[in-house]
């Protein structure tokens, strides 16, 4: 089965660091870009930065470039967000996702992963 | 960056209407727009792409139209298990999407 699982949810103080994890299974992980999604308490979905497996090429949204680094793992099937100091703001869903195709459709998404930073 | 500006940001409508969301950007993205489901809880879901293509497995009550800057999906009629959040996402500027703020769908 093609899916994305991801690592479970944390619950972290400000100024922790943290990085969360999107497991790839059933296709050629290093051969798709993946995606980074977050998801604020009752609000809508933002798009954060997306990485290329096969040679860690990463590109950051403006909103997130200095706040997370994306990163990936081709051994392990695996791509990671992560945070060096965690802020209560960071609190959300966070979800990864991939692209499919030239259109950029998001045809395939983790089941997301509840970060909460709270003192 | 391409801002996604959506209307309504909510509405209730009754099983058996015909519902319309718009989603219109602020710089020309061809048919670079996709819609997604969300229900409470969960991951959303795809169920137009490239505007007007219906992913598969999605019924047909769905559609989407559009070119440009200007976009809307229509589900022809409602059924209660549309209740859910709706959002475009333009795809037009490579590997750097934005999505619109959502639409909240109630069934009544």
């Amino acid at each position: 089965e093609v899916q994305l699982v991801q690592s479970g949810a944390e619950v972290k103080k400000p100024g922790e660091s943290l990085k969360i994890s999107c497991k790839g299974s059933g296709y050629s992980f290093t051969n798709y870009w993946i995606g980074w999604v977050r998801q604020k308490p009752g609000k809508g979905l933002e798009w954060m930065g997306i990485i290329y497996p096969g040679d860690s090429d990463v590109r950051y949204s403006p909103s997130f470039q200095g706040q997370v680094t994306i990163s990936a793992d081709r051994s392990l099937s695996t791509a990671y967000l992560q945070w060096s100091s965690l802020k209560a703001s960071d609190t959300a869903i966070y979800y990864c996702a991939r692209p499919i195709g030239s259109d950029g459709t998001l045809d395939l998404w983790g089941q997301g992963t509840l970060v909460t930073v709270s003192s | 960056d391409i801002q996604m500006t959506q209307s309504p940001s909510s509405l209730s409508a009754s099983v058996g209407d015909r519902v319309t969301i718009t989603c219109r950007a602020n710089y020309r993205i061809d048919t670079y727009l996709n819609w997604y489901q969300q229900k409470p809880g969960k991951a959303p879901k795809v169920l137009i792409h490239a505007a007007s293509s219906l992913q598969g497995g999605v019924p047909s009550r769905f559609s989407g139209s559009g070119y440009g800057t200007d976009f809307t999906l229509t589900i022809s009629s409602l059924q209660p298990e549309d209740s859910a959040t709706y959002y475009c996402q333009q795809s037009y500027s490579t590997l750097m999407y934005t999505f619109g703020q959502g639409t909240k769908l109630e069934v009544k």
